[in-house]
């Protein structure tokens, strides 16, 4: 089976500050790795993806996550958070076994709050 | 490239009707899927078509719940005997891959 864990419910920085958010993956092959990002009232918008490539992956707007197998990790970073950064992030795993066709699993979502 | 769109955005019924969502996939794309997503929850895998065939059900798609995609275009799911617990935000994904979906405004739905 495959799951993701969001770690924290809630996060707050303050404009100019580093943004992390963390997920941990479980899957019992490997991961295709996804970041997605939701404003209010909207759909998600994919932020960047991991498909076995490079394990350091830019996406938009400024972030970029690392994967780590060692850690079963794919944390999403950025350097300086922006308010318009503020929104729920989502982060993703796609189900690719047993007849399964590429749906995905999400964690339970991150609220980031940036404070100015 | 227009994206994908829902129709209506959103849906207020009462306990007991029937509604109907719709989905406009980016053209070419063959795969699409339907998502839930509850308040404070991230979304829910519900089915998924490729083309015109509906290849894949969660379990969560009870028998109120069907699903079409005629002719592999637009897509339709169809709640029948709307309870509240059915109260959510319905999400369409389209896809021309196993890799990248791409995500429709949502439909949210509201049963009183």
């Amino acid at each position: 089976a495959q799951s993701v864990t969001q770690l924290g419910s809630h996060v707050s920085v303050s404009e100019g500050a580093l943004v992390l958010l963390r997920c941990n993956y479980s899957s019992s092959v490997p991961p295709y790795l996804f970041w997605y990002v939701q404003y209010p009232n909207q759909g998600l918008q994919l932020l960047l993806k991991y498909t076995s490539a490079a394990t350091l992956v830019k996406g938009i707007n400024g972030f970029e996550a690392e994967f780590k197998k060692s850690e079963t990790s794919f944390h999403l970073t950025k350097p300086s958070a922006h308010m318009s950064d503020a929104a729920e992030y989502f982060c993703a795993v796609s189900v690719r076994y047993g007849g399964s066709q590429g749906n995905l699993i999400f964690g339970k979502g991150t609220k980031l709050s940036v404070k100015p | 490239d227009t994206g994908v769109s829902q129709d209506p955005r959103h849906k207020i019924t009462k306990r007991g009707q029937n509604v109907t969502f719709r989905c406009d996939p980016i053209s070419e794309h063959n795969r699409l899927y339907w998502y839930r997503q509850t308040l404070g929850q991230g979304p829910e895998f519900l089915t998924y078509f490729q083309n015109e065939a509906q290849l894949e059900k969660s379990r969560l798609l009870s028998d109120r719940f069907s699903a079409e995609r005629p002719k592999g275009s637009f897509s339709t799911l169809e709640i029948q005997r709307t309870e509240q617990g059915d109260s959510a935000m319905y999400l369409c994904a389209s896809s021309p891959n196993v890799d990248t979906q791409y995500f429709g405004p949502g439909t949210r739905l509201t049963v009183l």
